[in-house]
């Protein structure tokens, strides 16, 4: 089956830097690529998502572009702020499989 | 707005005792999902259904079992509840394995 990988697990950036979170793939069939966010107490919230026809996205602050021939695609945050602090997952899923398969999570803290 | 709702926010269960998570979507989805979530684990798909009295199981279904009746109905059943089994659980439902997933705010299950 699919393993994703997700790195780093812990990061810390100044408020107004920029974030990126790394994920890494293993099945080339993999077509649809959702990242999560989680704030304390909640359940994990989609953010954006990208399929594989495209190489990136953009929606205001975030971005996630993918890598389709290494096979890993990266969340980017720009102009930090304190809110954006919270746990970040990526995902990757099959259109022809039932499954989403989840990285393991990055706690993302912007120190104001 | 998709609404996925989890019965219980916190429960706290002796060992042996069954136990039963509710989960109710008000989108109409075909896919419903139930994750384990535990730190520096991420989220482990216990069980998924794509359809009504359909089940299959995920990565981690030992211990648990699954029951869906109704479309937007999704329980996780804890036939004997074990200190190994405290936990955050999520439900999620999508309509399919290439749209959005979308959670529920997730049930804190302590077994003592």
């Amino acid at each position: 089956g699919e393993n994703v990988e997700q790195h780093p697990s812990t990061l810390s950036v100044q408020e107004g830097d920029s974030a990126v979170i790394k994920c890494t793939y293993s099945d080339s069939a993999s077509n649809y690529f959702p990242w999560y966010k989680q704030e304390l107490g909640k359940g994990p919230q989609l953010i954006i998502d990208i399929r594989s026809n495209v190489g990136e996205k953009k929606d205001q602050r975030i971005a996630v572009t993918l890598n389709k021939t290494a096979k890993h695609f990266s969340l980017h945050i720009t102009e930090t702020q304190p809110e954006d602090s919270a746990v970040y997952f990526c995902a990757a899923s099959i259109k022809s499989g039932n499954q989403f398969y989840f990285g393991t999570g990055t706690s993302l803290t912007v120190i104001p | 707005d998709v609404k996925v709702t989890q019965s219980s926010r916190y429960l706290v269960k002796r060992t042996g005792e069954k136990v039963f998570l509710e989960c109710v979507q008000d989108m109409d989805h075909e896919n419903m999902f139930w994750y384990r979530q535990d730190p520096g684990l991420g989220l482990r798909l216990i069980y998924f259904s794509y359809d009504v009295k359909m089940k299959e199981k995920g990565d981690i279904p030992e211990g648990y079992s699954v029951s869906r009746e109704k479309k937007e109905r999704f329980s996780l059943i804890l036939e004997s509840a074990s200190t190994n089994q405290t936990s955050m659980y999520l439900c999620a439902s999508s309509q399919r394995t290439d749209s959005p997933l979308h959670f529920g705010n997730g049930t804190r299950l302590t077994v003592t």
